[in-house]
């Protein structure tokens, strides 16, 4: 079955120093990749997705991942962090019975 | 584009009492999904509409619990004789619902957070 792993339930980053949230998936046939976040008290919204095509993946406020098959990995980066930042990640799969798996989080801490 | 919409916001129960949520879809999005979060977890899919079709169902929606999305508009989801488990995030979530689902975003509401004393 599809399911994603990620790696460290807290991160924390200092203001401008660079965002890299870790993310492994398993999966049988050809993922399809999501990352999320969400603010507290608020529901989730799509930063970015993997479907077909160019490994590497640009999303919004300045995030991106990088699909890599050999490493099963579709971890998030951003090269300088902001405030505004701060809050609950998750990563998700498309499984074979077409319904979103999402990982445990990767709460992130940012520090003036 | 007024986004997904739910209420009420917070729900605080007691144990054995019926409880029910509703969802408001992005206008004229098709595919309707429910999921349960619970603390420190990622969300969990319960179920989903294509219209007004109940088209997929998880293990975790026992008999207790029962999604309706009547003439494919807004849904529902009642939890019947709650119990302290139930005590969760319930999230709505829309997507257009004319290509696979794998390739459509989905655009979650802000919850429902229930409470069961």
């Amino acid at each position: 079955a599809q399911s994603v792993t990620q790696l460290g339930s807290h991160v924390s980053v200092s203001e401008g120093a660079l965002v890299l949230l870790r993310c492994n998936y398993s999966s049988s046939v050809p993922p399809y990749l999501f990352w999320y976040v969400q603010y507290p008290n608020q529901g989730l919204q799509l930063l970015l997705k993997y479907t077909t095509g160019a490994t590497l993946v640009k999303g919004i406020n300045g995030f991106e991942a990088e699909f890599k098959k050999s490493e099963t990995s579709f971890h998030l980066t951003k090269p300088s962090a902001h405030m505004s930042d701060a809050a609950e990640y998750f990563c998700a799969v498309i499984t074979g019975f077409q319904k979103l798996v999402f990982g445990t989080g990767t709460r992130l801490l940012v520090s003036p | 584009d007024t986004g997904v919409s739910q209420n009420p916001r917070h729900k605080i129960t007691k144990r054995g009492q019926n409880v029910t949520f509703r969802c408001d879809p992005i206008s004229e999005h098709n595919r309707l999904y429910w999921y349960r979060q619970t603390l420190g977890q990622g969300p969990e899919f319960l179920t989903y509409f294509q219209n007004e079709a109940q088209l997929e169902k998880s293990r975790l929606l026992s008999d207790r619990f029962s999604a309706e999305r009547p003439k494919g508009s807004f849904s529902t989801l009642e939890i019947q004789r709650t119990e302290q488990g139930d005590s969760a995030m319930y999230l709505c979530a829309s997507s257009v619902g004319r290509a696979p689902i794998e390739e459509e975003t989905q655009y979650f509401g802000p919850g429902t957070r229930l409470l069961v004393l």
